[in-house]
């Protein structure tokens, strides 16, 4: 069975940094797309970030700059670097394989990123 | 990010038929298509459907999506209590190297 389980969420001040971990099971990261959505407090879905099996990778505007996605292949996990962080960035975020035809096809379960000081 | 257009809320009786809608334009629906993702409260999404009618396994027949020029649709027939839940659409934008997401239809089933 194919399991997405992320970590890393907590509570952060306003520019602060934290790097959120995807640890994957069934699947290899580096033969897979793999994508990060974010979900703020009541509101609507928002892709943050794409990494390809080649290595290129696409952010959304809002974070360019901000946010870096990578992975480790060894480990078969995904990160999301986050730095700068901002009040509107609150919000679960989940990793997803990205099968090419939609942001996600496996979903994890989320992990709640708070910016607050 | 420009989004994809939904509305807000849909609400339709037991065994009725719900059509959600999706407008976007040619760089995204009207290109590649729509993906449609099913939300119920606390949960990760789910997918539906991609490539506007391919169902991934285990999705009910009772599902079909659509689309015409730069508007997507999900039929839902014979509602039950479990189809309610929040709707989202996605596609790939080519414009903006991004996937965008619709704001999300909340389908309540009367």
């Amino acid at each position: 069975e194919v399991q997405l389980v992320e970590s890393g969420g907590g509570l952060v001040q306003p520019g602060g940094s934290l790097r959120l971990s995807c640890a994957t099971s069934g699947l290899s990261v580096s033969s897979n797309t793999m994508s990060w959505v974010r979900q703020a407090p009541g509101k609507g879905l928002e892709w943050v970030s794409v990494i390809y099996s080649g290595g290129t990778t696409f952010y959304a505007d809002s974070v360019k700059g901000r946010f870096s996605i990578s992975r480790d292949n060894s480990k078969n996990t995904l990160y999301l670097q986050m730095n700068s962080l901002r009040a509107e960035d609150t919000a679960v975020y989940y990793c997803a394989r990205d099968p090419g035809a939609a942001p996600g096809d496996i979903w994890g379960q989320g992990t709640m990123v708070t910016v607050s000081s | 990010q420009a989004g994809l257009t939904q509305p807000p809320s849909v609400s339709k009786g037991l065994r009725q038929t719900a059509t959600l809608t999706c407008t976007g334009n040619n760089n995204n629906v009207g290109n590649e298509g729509a993906a449609w993702l099913q939300q119920h409260q606390g949960h990760p999404p789910k997918l539906l459907s991609y490539r506007n009618n391919n169902r991934p396994s285990g999705i009910s027949e009772r599902l079909s999506a659509s689309r015409s020029g730069n508007t997507a649709s999900l039929t839902i027939t014979g509602l039950q209590p479990e189809d309610e839940a929040d709707y989202y659409c996605s596609a790939w934008d080519s414009s903006l190297n991004a996937w965008v997401f619709g704001g999300g239809t909340k389908l309540t089933v009367l």
